[in-house]
C-alpha cells in the first residue's frame, strides 16, 4: 500500500462542532483528494489539491474547507458539523504515471450526533 | 454533467461461477480505471485501460475497454470468496486528474 495515513480513524462529534481530519502521505505525490463514501452514492469528491496551497472544489464541497500547507499534508475541516456529514471519509493521492491512478488511505469514520 | 454508471449494482454468485459487470460513461473517456474495495476496507487500484478495444487480464479477472471508449467490462472467471467486495470503475473528469466514480458493483459469493 502507498504511504498514506489518515487521522483520526474514528470520531464521534456533536452537531455544530468543528472537526478537522488529517491526511498524511510519504509518497511526495502532487495531487491529493478528499472523498466521502455513503451507501448508494459511491465515492464523491469533496475537494482536491494540485499543489501546496492550490486547492479546488469537488462535487460536494458545501460545508467543507481544506488546506494544504505542505506537500505531505492535506486537511479537511468541517466548520460546523451536521448530521448529514456522517460518513466515511477517504483521502487519496495521485501522480501522473500513465494516468492519474489514485491510492487511497484507510479512511475515517465520522459520526455526527 | 459527466456520469459513470455501473450495472448491476449488486451481484450474488455461487463460488465457481463466471460473471461480467459493466461500466458505461456518458462521455468518451481517455482512460478507464477499476478499483476494488473489500468490506471494511479502502478502494484499491486494480488496473487502467487506455486504448480502444484494449483487453487486460489479472489472473481470473479480465478487463476490457470498449471500441468507442465509453464503456468497459470486468469479467471474473471461477469466482472465489476472495473476490468479495465492491468494484468501482472511474473515468477522468474532463480529461483531468480528477476522477468520476461509478456507484460500484457489490459482489457477494456463496461458498
Amino acid at each position: 500500500d502507498a504511504g498514506i495515513t489518515q487521522s483520526p480513524r474514528h470520531k464521534v462529534t456533536e452537531t455544530g462542532t468543528p472537526v478537522t481530519l488529517r491526511c498524511h502521505q510519504t509518497e511526495n505525490h502532487r495531487y491529493m483528494y478528499w472523498y466521502r463514501q455513503d451507501p448508494g452514492h459511491g465515492l464523491r469528491l469533496i475537494h482536491y489539491s494540485y499543489g501546496v496551497k492550490d486547492t479546488d472544489k469537488g462535487e460536494v464541497s458545501d460545508g467543507y474547507s481544506v488546506s494544504r500547507s505542505k506537500t505531505e499534508d492535506f486537511l479537511l475541516t468541517l466548520e460546523s458539523a451536521t448530521s448529514s456529514q456522517t460518513s466515511v471519509y477517504f483521502c487519496a493521492i495521485s501522480e501522473f504515471v500513465s494516468g492519474y491512478e489514485q491510492y487511497f488511505g484507510p479512511g475515517t469514520r465520522l459520526t455526527v450526533t | 454533467g459527466q456520469q459513470v454508471m455501473q450495472i448491476p449494482q449488486y451481484q450474488h454468485v455461487q463460488e465457481g461461477e463466471d460473471f461480467t459487470t459493466y461500466c458505461n460513461s456518458s462521455t468518451t473517456l481517455s482512460n478507464i480505471q477499476w478499483y476494488k474495495q473489500r468490506p471494511g476496507g479502502h478502494p484499491v487500484f486494480l488496473i487502467q485501460l487506455v486504448k480502444s478495444g484494449e483487453v487486460k487480464k489479472q489472473k481470473r479477472l479480465t478487463f476490457q475497454f470498449g471500441e468507442a471508449k465509453k464503456n468497459s467490462s470486468l469479467h471474473i472467471t471461477a469466482t472465489q470468496t476472495t473476490d468479495v467486495g465492491t468494484y468501482f470503475c472511474a473515468g477522468p473528469r474532463g480529461g483531468s486528474e480528477k476522477l468520476v466514480f461509478g456507484k460500484g458493483m457489490k459482489l457477494t459469493v456463496n461458498p
